[in-house]
This record gives structure tokens, sequence and C-alpha cells, in this order.
């Protein structure tokens, strides 16, 4: 059974940094891309970043481009992604999801989530 | 990005009875080598989503017969055949043809 449990979530002020990690089983890590999607009331669902099944190659959101690093590591089943420079409007549920590497059905499993709260 | 617009945004349905739900793309989601990347997720109240369909019509391991997907191009639906007390939540399109995925709004599905 696919799990994915995601952790690191809290409360942070603006311009803040916060680090999400994201553990994996159940499935060949290292043949799934992985990636950071979150949820607001607001805005709903939105892709936030992806990384290859190597790591070597990486994605991001315009609207994070520069502020977020996404990064895996195969030998511990692991993705992380570091936040830097929070702004109000990074505030949301953050989920870890997989899909299959090189395939173009995306968002085959989802994690629980974790809140991220930016506010002074 | 491409836009992903659903309606309705609330959809208020009697047990039993079938319910659809639209999606329609600000581009076509046809991709090149003849697959179309349109998939719907479910998310029931307190759980993350879950994909339901693909490419349009193929349900995912596990997904009951009731819950369906047809069109193509710009246009999609979603049909419940026969909505049970458990479909309840929120409902959302999504497009993987172009780069970056786009969600579409969400149809929050309710019992009457």
């Amino acid at each position: 059974e696919v799990q994915l449990l995601e952790s690191g979530g809290g409360l942070v002020q603006p311009g803040g940094s916060l680090r999400l990690s994201c553990a994996a089983s159940g499935f060949t890590f290292s043949s799934y891309a992985m990636t950071w999607a979150r949820q607001t009331p607001g805005k709903g669902l939105e892709w936030v970043s992806s990384i290859s099944g190597s790591g070597d190659r990486t994605y991001y959101a315009n609207s994070v481009k520069g502020r977020f690093t996404i990064s895996r590591d195969n030998s511990k089943s692991t993705v992380s992604l570091q936040m830097n420079s929070l702004r109000d409007e990074d505030t949301a549920v953050y989920y870890c999801v997989n899909w299959v590497e090189g395939s173009a059905i995306l968002f085959d499993h989802w994690g629980l989530g974790t809140p991220v709260t930016v506010s002074s | 990005d491409v836009v992903m617009t659903q309606s309705p945004l609330s959809l208020p349905v009697t047990l039993g009875q079938p319910a659809s739900i639209s999606c329609r793309s600000s581009q076509s989601l046809a991709y090149s080598g003849g697959n179309t990347y349109l998939n719907w997720f479910q998310q029931r109240p307190g759980q993350s989503p879950r994909r339901l369909i693909y490419n349009v019509s193929n349900r995912d391991s596990g997904v009951p017969d009731r819950f369906s997907g047809s069109g193509s191009g710009t246009d999609f639906t979603l049909t419940i055949s026969r909505v049970e007390a458990e479909d309840v939540g929120v409902y959302y399109c999504m497009q993987g043809t172009h780069w970056p995925p786009t969600f579409g709004q969400g149809t929050k599905v309710e019992i009457k």
C-alpha cells in the first residue's frame, strides 16, 4: 500500500522559513516523480513543485520560484520542500503526491497533508 | 496557464438520483500523441483528494462503476449514475496535457 506522510508544517512569520518532509513507502521510490501541491480555501488546489525520479530535474510554479527548493533522498525514500521568504499567500495545506516517472497521468496518490500558516 | 472552469460549484442531489459535473478548459486538452490528460478527483470531508478518473474516462482501481467520465477537446463531464451517501464531498477536474497542471475550482456535492 502506498503511503505518503508529510511533516514539518506549522506557524511561521512572514519572511521566515520552513522545511517540509515527506516519507514514502509501498512503491519503488526512485521510479516515481514526486510533487508538492497545496490547497487553500480561496485558491483551491495548486501544483507547487515537482522533482524527477533521479532528482536531476526540478520544476516550480511561478508563485514560488526562487523561494522554494525541492529535493529528494532516494536512499531514504524522502522528498523535502525548503520554503524561504514565506508570504501570507503561502498559507495552505501542503500535500505530497506521486506519479510514475515519465507518465503523463499525474497525481496518483496523495498524502494526508501538513498545514502551513504564515502570519505575524 | 490553462484555466479549468467547473459548473455548478454546488450540487444538491437526492440519494439514488444521477448527478453531473461539467468541466471546461481554456485550451484543448487533446495531446499530439492521441491521449487527453483530463483527470477527476474526489475529496471527501476531512480527507485528501483521491483520483477517480484519468484520461477522461478511465476509472482508477477500486472506483465504483457508478462514476464515469466523458468528453473531448475542451468540454468534459463527470457523471455519478446513482448518488450514494459516501459520494458527498468536493470534486475537482485537473488537466495534465499542458504544463503546469491546473485544477478546476471544485464542485461541492451534498445530499438534499
